[in-house]
Formats: structure tokens, sequence, C-alpha cells
């Protein structure tokens, strides 16, 4: 069975500082997704990266994958308030079907 | 272009009671997905749909629960009876034919609470 597993869960920083979410998940992968949600409102993909080395870049935010490792980073840098959301991961499988695992989500607050 | 539309945003019921929620896809996606989130822990598959069709329900917890999607376009969901235990986030998302889970659009759930 696919496990997903992120860490930290929750996680309080000092605007201006950097800090990295992971992501390890249990065996093989096609996928790997980022997904951010803010209360109340639907998840909103980040990234979506396919391959052994894929680092992908949107503001302060970047997402590397190692498929060798099974590990996902999603580093936050210089980080603002308004980046105060959950972040999930999440992977899929072509042998599991149209579906995606998620992990459960890492609670940000960014505090001024 | 509306996005993914989920009706009610909330809903409160006692145990037992018959809960449905609906999800309206964005127009033209074939796949439809739903998930739902418990107790704050990570978010789990549900179902999915191709067009009107079931393609695979096998996260559905038991048979308390029923989804449907007459006609291809809106799906609901209903939990009957509702026990404790189905209290949560019930997310539903969409995606063109072909894009499967590479592309998907989330509505804004509805938060489900069994008293």
């Amino acid at each position: 069975e696919l496990k997903v597993e992120q860490n930290p869960l929750f996680l309080s920083m000092q605007e201006g500082k950097n800090y990295t979410i992971y992501c390890n998940y249990s065996t093989t992968s096609d996928r790997l997704y980022w997904y951010r949600q803010d209360p109340g409102k639907s998840l909103e993909s980040l990234f979506v990266l396919l391959s052994n080395g894929a680092v992908k870049q949107e503001g302060r935010l970047m997402a590397s994958l190692d498929t060798k490792a099974r590990l996902s980073t999603l580093h936050i840098t210089a980080a603002v308030h308004d980046l105060s959301a959950t972040y999930f991961c999440a992977v899929d499988r072509e042998t599991s079907g149209s579906r995606l695992t998620f992990g459960e989500g890492t609670q940000l607050t960014v505090n001024p | 272009e509306a996005g993914v539309t989920q009706f009610p945003s909330h809903s409160v019921i006692e145990k037992g009671q018959t809960v449905t929620l609906r999800c309206d896809p964005i127009s033209g996606h074939d796949n439809l997905y739903w998930y739902r989130r418990v107790m704050g822990k990570e978010i789990k598959f549900l179902l999915h749909f191709v067009k009107e069709s079931k393609q695979d329900e096998s996260g559905m917890p038991n048979n308390r629960f029923l989804a449907e999607r007459t006609g291809g376009t809106y799906s609901t969901l209903k939990v009957q009876p509702a026990e404790l235990e189905d209290s949560g986030v019930y997310f539903c998302a969409s995606s063109q034919m072909g894009q499967g889970v590479e592309k998907l659009f989330f509505g804004s759930g509805t938060q489900l609470s069994v008293l």
C-alpha cells in the first residue's frame, strides 16, 4: 500500500526566514504533486514533478524530487504572511489507477 | 469559467440521518473524483467517475455511501445512515478526459459534521 508522510505537520515561522517541508513516500511513484489550501478554500495546484531531479520554482516556493530516495521537498525562501496555508503533497502511480495518495498536510503559519 | 462547485459548504446532521452532497464539475470535464479528509488527517480517495460510469470505487468506506453521476454531469454523494466517523471534509475534483489526476481542479469541499 502506498503511504505518503509529510513533516512537519505544523510549522510556525517568522517572516523572512527559510524552511523546508519534507514529503516521503513508500513505493515507486510516477508523479509527485504539491497543493496549497487556504482555510475553507479549494486545493490549488502548486507543482507537478514528473522525474528524478526535477526542480520547479514559483516565487518564494521551490519544489524538488528525488525518486531514488522517495523524497520531495518544498523549500520556502524568505517567508511572508501570505504563504500561511496548509500544504499537501500527493503521489500517483500508474498501477493504482487514476487517483492521488495524499500526505496529512503541513499547516504553515508565518508570523509577522 | 466557473470552477468546481460543491453544495452545501457545511452540513450538520445527527447520527442516523441522511445527507446528500452535490458536486458540479467544470463544464466538459469527464473525470470526476470524490475525496475526503477525516479528523485533519490525510485526504483519501473515495471514487472516480468517467462520465456517468464508476471507474474506481475502491475507496468507498462501506455501503452507507452511494455516489451517482446521472447523465455524466453533476454528481451526488449520499450518506445513509450517517455515523459519527463520517464527519470530515468531502472534496470533489474534476479533470478533462486524458488528463486524469495530472491537472485536477478541486472544489472548496463540504464540511460534514455528524453529531
